[in-house]
């Protein structure tokens, strides 16, 4: 069975430094991909960043990098001049055997506050 | 960009009444899935359809049913609510052959009192 584990319940940062939210998995399948989603308050669910488990480097999109550690097992997100609209929640989540249409399982989440 | 269409997005039930939740997906998406978010925990698999056949189930109780039509949209049979089924229900979508990334729709938030 799969597992996501993110560790901070809540996280802050002041506005324009740079966060980083953990999250490791457990899964004996070869093949995976791990996603990060942002929650704000007003509930909707915001897909951020994608890796998959055969890619190369590092995924980037815009201020998200993905810190992708595939033997230790990490997925962690990397947020970059922090803004006070980042303040939600955010999940991570992985998905065995991409192709199909196959769930997605979530950690428990990071609530991250953004100060001035 | 076109997203993925819930409705309703808020419904308020009594105990042991039915509720149907509708979702759209983005054009040209032919895989949808259900997932219920209860109050402060994270989105929980239910049900998916690729190709308007069920592909993957998971949590799912007996007393919902859900069904992927021709247009590929999807919905979600809930009867004989109970208390514990007030929560977020989000409907997600991916395309099979492009890609496996989800994109959740704005959710359908159920009290049943």
């Amino acid at each position: 069975a799969q597992k996501i584990t993110q560790t901070q319940p809540g996280m802050f940062v002041q506005e324009k430094e740079a966060v980083t939210l953990d999250c490791t998995y457990d899964t004996s399948d070869p093949s995976y991909g791990l996603f990060w989603y942002k929650q704000p308050s007003s509930g909707e669910m915001i897909f951020l960043i994608y890796q998959g488990s055969y890619d190369q480097q590092n995924a980037t999109e815009g201020r998200y990098s993905l810190n992708f550690q595939k033997a230790r097992k990490s997925a962690n997100l990397v947020i970059s001049a922090s803004q006070l609209g980042d303040s939600a929640m955010y999940f991570c989540a992985m998905r065995v055997s991409p192709g199909t249409a196959s769930k997605l399982t979530f950690g428990t989440g990071t609530r991250l506050q953004v100060t001035l | 960009a076109a997203g993925v269409i819930q409705s309703p997005r808020h419904l308020i039930k009594e105990k042991r009444e039915t509720a149907t939740l509708k979702c759209y997906p983005i054009p040209r998406h032919d895989t949808v899935y259900w997932y219920q978010q209860g109050p402060g925990q994270d989105p929980q698999f239910l049900i998916s359809f690729y190709e308007k056949m069920q592909s993957d189930k998971g949590s799912i109780p007996d007393r919902f049913s859900a069904q992927q039509f021709s247009d590929y949209h999807s919905e979600l049979n809930m009867s004989s609510l109970e208390l514990g089924d007030s929560a977020l229900y989000f409907c997600a979508s991916s395309s099979g052959t492009t890609g496996e990334t989800q994109y959740f729709g704005p959710g359908t938030r159920l009290l049943v009192l």
